[in-house]
């Protein structure tokens, strides 16, 4: 059974970046045909794509974000990270990582994490 | 930006009961690409429909999604003491995908 789980810093101060990585068990980031991806829950506001991944390295990021953010994968562990830099205090949210699967060129989200809150202060 | 609008924001019913909940959006979403999925406090969201009326594997077939172009419908023919939780649909037709901002479904 597919199992994400993200893991970093709870706490991280205004204008530094934020890192987080996603262990995956129970499949493979470098599986054929699907995706890993991050979104986020700010508290009080709706779910936020941030963007998504390909094993070969491959990225697509949300316009809003694009400036900020960079997705990897290490194959060999099995992980992939994402980093968002200069933040502030609307960056304060609860963090997903997720596996999209695909049809036709469109990524839906088959399977979640349950995802870690990241609070932006000093 | 293709906004999603979920209603009811709540929604109160009993056990047994149907429940029906809409997601809108601000422009069509091309070929259907829409999915809900289910969160429960404390845990992982699940997809629970993708391609607006394709059950994800496992998913009880109480849950069924329906609609095209900016309309569409979760429907969860008798509910279960389970299925109390938040539902959220999602556009992935277009960049950026986008969210509809929930409909949280309590026990009445």
């Amino acid at each position: 059974q597919l199992q994400l789980q993200e893991s970093g810093p709870g706490l991280v101060k205004p204008s530094e970046t934020l890192s987080l990585t996603c262990s995956v068990s129970g499949g493979s980031v470098s599986s054929s045909g699907y995706y890993w991806g991050w979104i986020r829950l700010p508290p009080g506001k709706g779910l936020e794509w941030i963007g998504y991944i390909y094993y070969s390295g491959s990225t697509v990021y949300n316009p809003s974000l694009k400036s900020r953010v960079t997705i990897s994968v290490d194959t060999s562990k099995n992980q992939f990270s994402l980093k968002l830099s200069s933040v502030t205090a609307v960056d304060t949210a609860v963090y997903h990582c997720a596996r999209l699967s695909s049809w036709r060129g469109r990524n839906w989200f088959d399977t979640w994490g349950q995802g870690t809150l990241v609070t932006v202060s000093s | 930006e293709i906004i999603l609008t979920q209603s009811p924001g709540t929604l109160s019913l009993s056990p047994g009961e149907r429940a029906t909940l809409s997601c809108r959006a601000s422009q069509s979403v091309s070929s259907s690409y829409l999915a809900w999925y289910q969160q429960k406090p404390g845990q992982a969201p699940r997809l629970l429909i993708y391609g607006a009326s394709s059950r994800a594997t496992g998913i009880p077939d109480r849950f069924s999604g329906s609609g095209s172009g900016t309309d569409f419908t979760l429907t969860i023919s008798r509910l279960e003491p389970e299925d109390f939780a938040m539902y959220y649909c999602q556009q992935y037709g277009s960049s950026p995908y986008t969210f509809g901002q929930g409909t949280k479904l309590e026990i009445k």
